[in-house]
């Protein structure tokens, strides 16, 4: 079957470093993407890997090993407005996008 | 450049009604994905239209049916509503009909649907 694994919750402290883990199971695949999505609003898109190795957007950069059937969201420099659900999706061999439930992040002055 | 648009934001239906909901995609994408939201749960993808053609559907049952305009709008229509159904409506545009494109998706603010 199809499957992504996410931690349910994580907290962390203004400033600091954040890793969200992420391991996924699916018929083929076709990359990985990260999208926010904060309490009551839709989900917006963050970034996505197709090949190995790490893509970095300023303060988030994403990982990926598809060996290993895992990847990773790494947020530096926390900011209040990081509070937020974090959902991992692995777009599987019809590029249909198979979703986490999202890790809740809580950020803590 | 607009984003996309969601209607209606919340509504209340009871169980056996039937419910229209609708979309209109960002300018200049092509494609619209519907998916379904529970409280604590990531999106469940429900189906895919691309060019007014069903481009891919997900594991949810025939009374979940929907329709895209020339225009690129979309509908999601469900019929013989269950309390189950109660959930968050994700609309998204992207696009491209295929290829990593249409997974980098615009998400609609959704419609929050309550089987009653």
């Amino acid at each position: 079957g199809q499957n992504i694994d996410q931690p349910t919750e994580m907290t962390a402290t203004e400033g600091a470093i954040v890793q969200i883990n992420c391991t996924y199971q699916t018929s083929g695949f076709n990359g990985l993407f990260w999208y926010q999505q904060h309490a009551g609003e839709a989900p917006t898109f963050l970034s996505y890997n197709v090949l190995d190795g790490l893509e970095e957007k300023g303060r988030f950069s994403s990982f990926l090993s598809r060996s290993k059937g895992y990847s990773y969201l790494l947020l530096k420099e926390l900011q209040m407005k990081d509070s937020a659900s974090y959902l991992c999706a692995a777009s599987d061999s019809n590029y249909q996008l198979i979703w986490g439930a999202g890790t809740k992040l809580i950020i803590k002055p | 450049e607009t984003g996309v648009t969601q209607s209606p934001t919340h509504l209340i239906k009871t169980r056996g009604q039937q419910v229209t909901l609708r979309c209109s995609s960002q300018s200049g994408h092509n494609t619209v994905s519907w998916y379904q939201q529970a409280l604590g749960q990531g999106p469940q993808f429900i189906f895919q239209y691309y060019r007014e053609e069903e481009n891919g559907r997900g594991n949810f049952p025939p009374r979940f049916s929907g329709l895209q305009f020339p225009n690129y709008s979309s509908e999601l229509n469900v019929n013989a509503l269950e309390l189950d159904d109660s959930a968050l409506y994700l609309c998204a545009s992207s696009l491209e009909g295929g290829g990593t494109g249409a997974n980098v998706l615009t998400f609609g603010a959704g419609s929050r649907l309550t089987v009653l």
